[in-house]
């Protein structure tokens, strides 16, 4: 059974840096690229970033480049996301998701960052 | 840049009566098209892909139709836990961007 577990969300001031973790199992991890989507409370789904199953390529929203940051570790079966200078519209459920031909095939339950002063 | 516009935003429909969602692309998108379903704290799962190809495990009364600029998912036989979201995301334009996904339609019991 495929599982993604992420984790690494809490509430924090804006300006500041966060480390959100995806694990991942059930499936060959490093055969797929994966992505983060986020959803603000009450609101529509949006992608955030991809990585590719090698991690060589990333590709970010707009919203979100040059402040966060997609990684992996195949090693570990681990996706991860580095926040960094985070505003209030940041606030969101963070959700991994692996990429099958272009949809996105399996999801994990999010984890909630929520961005007040 | 494409954009994905869901209507309605809520949908009323008595269970066990069909609902028709659309979703409209703002240029064609061919059959690069996938609905999502997403229960209330839980993550979305994916209902169709291709447009019209149900996913693993989806039972056949959800079927998506459509190529270009519009598409439809309709649910047959409505029953209590599909009362929820659905939200449709394109994949004509890679890597992904602002327009991937639809605002999202919330199916509501009438």
């Amino acid at each position: 059974e495929v599982q993604l577990v992420e984790s690494g969300g809490i509430v924090l001031q804006p300006g500041g840096s966060l480390r959100l973790s995806c694990a991942a199992s059930g499936f060959t991890f490093d055969n797929y690229a994966m992505h983060w989507v986020r959803q603000a409370p009450g609101k529509g789904l949006e992608w955030v970033c991809l990585i590719t199953y090698d991690g060589g390529s990333t590709f970010y929203a707009d919203s979100v480049k040059g402040r966060f940051t997609i990684s992996r570790d195949n090693s570990r079966n681990s996706l991860y996301l580095q926040m960094n200078s985070l505003r209030t519209d940041d606030t969101a459920f963070y959700y991994c998701t692996n990429e099958k031909h272009k949809y996105f095939e399996s999801w994990g339950q999010g984890t909630l960052v929520t961005v007040s002063s | 840049e494409v954009v994905m516009t869901q209507s309605p935003a809520t949908l009323s429909v008595s269970p066990g009566q069909r609902a028709t969602l659309s979703c409209r692309a703002s240029q064609s998108i061919g059959n690069n098209l996938a609905w999502y379903q997403q229960r209330p704290g839980q993550a979305p799962r994916l209902l169709i892909y291709d447009a019209s190809t149900r996913a693993t495990g989806i039972p056949a009364r959800f079927r998506g139709s459509g190529f270009g600029t519009e598409f439809t998912l309709t649910i047959s036989s409505l029953q209590s836990e599909d009362f929820v979201v659905y939200s449709c995301q394109q994949y004509y334009t890679w890597p992904p961007g602002e327009g991937t996904f639809g605002q999202g339609t919330k199916l509501e019991i009438k």
